[in-house]
């Protein structure tokens, strides 16, 4: 498809369960990030990859969370032993290049429910 | 550190009545600013940025360095405007990261 897709697109997991939230870029884009929207709140960053580097991961909560880009495109952020606060829309979002990454093209989300 | 506020949580207005989306920002430098649209289960999607200076589905937002604001208007408000809008601060001083605000919903009653 030409535009960001994440899957799942929802998962409900109970807390103590890792689950793994998938993110497939527009290709050709260089940067990927992550965001996290809690219920009526704006995007908060998580964390930051241009190609396959990881350059920022200074948004994610704690050491539950981690995120990977192997190759360059698709990306997995991986959260282990969820608890509750962690019920959140996960966004995932490319750009193109690297000095334009004001305009992002977001994906629908993956939406946690931690119960 | 940037950031982004936007102070209306909601606004509501009738339609054909003018629409202003209030959003300020804190940082130093030169800002690249956006406004992003949520329309009811749909995606996050860029609406417009501040360099293009252009007017998307009628709404245009000018940049006040004096005020750092970045206020989103329209004069004549559709219902099909419905949405969540959020303000955006670009990257900048060797950071990658854009910041987001918290949104604010606007409805467009008939």
């Amino acid at each position: 498809g030409a535009g960001v897709s994440q899957s799942p697109r929802y998962k409900v997991a109970k807390r103590g369960q890792d689950v793994a939230l998938r993110c497939d870029p527009i290709s050709g884009h260089v940067s990927l990030f992550w965001y996290q929207q809690a219920l009526g709140q704006g995007p908060e960053f998580l964390t930051y990859f241009q190609n396959e580097a990881q350059l920022d991961k200074s948004g994610l909560p704690s050491d539950r969370f981690f995120a990977e880009r192997p190759e360059g495109s698709v990306s997995t952020l991986k959260i282990q032993r969820t608890q509750q606060e962690d019920s959140a829309v996960y966004l995932c979002a490319s750009s193109l290049h690297p000095q334009n990454t004001g305009e992002l093209f977001f994906g629908e989300g993956s939406r946690l429910t931690v119960l | 550190a940037q950031r982004v506020t936007q102070p209306e949580k909601l606004l509501s207005v009738f339609k054909g009545a003018p629409v202003e989306l209030k959003c300020n920002y804190s940082y130093s430098g030169s800002p690249e600013l956006f406004w992003y649209v949520q329309y009811s289960r749909q995606r996050l999607q860029l609406l417009l940025r501040h360099i293009s200076r252009e007017s998307i589905k009628g709404f245009t937002a000018d940049l006040n360095k004096g005020e750092t604001s970045f206020h989103l208007k329209k004069p004549f408000a559709q219902e099909e405007d419905s949405a969540m809008y959020y303000c955006a601060l670009g990257p900048s001083g060797g950071s990658y990261i854009p910041t987001f605000g918290r949104g604010t919903s606007l409805i467009v009653h008939p």
